[in-house]
């Protein structure tokens, strides 16, 4: 069974730091997802990592994947009060098409 | 990427009775997903839903509870069938996309009282 883990699950920073979010999946995996969810709202794509060292940027995040470690990590340059919502990392099981998901990171910036 | 309409967006209901909850896809999907997000948790996959075939559950989800149809490639239902406060969640649709990721609906916020 895929287990997603996702840490930290509760993360505070200042504007203008950086941090990194982690996502870690217990099996082999096809493909990674992250996901941005602000309050009573629905999922937002943030990014798709299909193979073994994609990188990903979109303004001040960026998503990598390892698959042999298993490992996805969001990073977080230069945090803008915008960026406070809930990230979800999602991963789909090698062969298999459901997604699994983390437990969420919910982000604070605070001035 | 496809888009997806769900309605109702949001409801109150009584404990004890139904409610079915719509999506409809702007293009022709193979499978939907539906999802229950219970309050400040993570997304639960509910079941996969096929046109043509019954819904495929997932543990801890019966067919009974929550009854899926599929009737074409576009559309789909999931009804939440005798409410209990425990019931109250998010409940979303998803299509995949496979350069885009999984898309989502909007969500139905559900409070049953």
């Amino acid at each position: 069974e895929l287990k997603v883990e996702q840490n930290p699950l509760f993360l505070s920073m200042q504007e203008g730091k950086n941090y990194t979010i982690y996502c870690n999946y217990s099996t082999t995996s096809d493909r990674l997802y992250w996901y941005r969810q602000d309050p009573g709202k629905s999922l937002e794509s943030l990014f798709v990592l299909l193979s073994n060292g994609a990188v990903k940027q979109e303004g001040r995040l960026m998503a990598s994947l390892d698959t042999k470690a298993r490992l996805s990590t969001l990073h977080i340059t230069a945090a803008v009060h915008d960026l406070s919502a809930t990230y979800f990392c999602a991963v789909v099981a090698a062969g298999s098409y459901q997604l699994t998901f983390g437990k969420g990171t919910k982000l604070s910036v605070i001035p | 990427s496809a888009v997806i309409s769900q309605k109702p967006s949001r409801d109150i209901c009584q404990r004890g009775t139904s409610l079915t909850i719509q999506c409809q896809v702007d293009s022709q999907v193979t499978m939907m997903f539906w999802y229950r997000q219970q309050p400040g948790q993570s997304l639960t996959l509910i079941a996969t839903a096929n046109q043509g075939s019954e819904a495929t559950y997932e543990s801890g989800f019966v067919i009974d509870k929550f009854p899926i149809s599929r009737p074409n490639l576009t559309f789909s239902t999931l009804t939440v069938s005798n409410m209990s406060p425990e019931d109250s969640s998010i409940y979303l649709c998803s299509v995949e996309d496979y350069q885009d990721g999984y898309t989502f609906g909007s969500g139905t916020r559900l409070t049953v009282v």
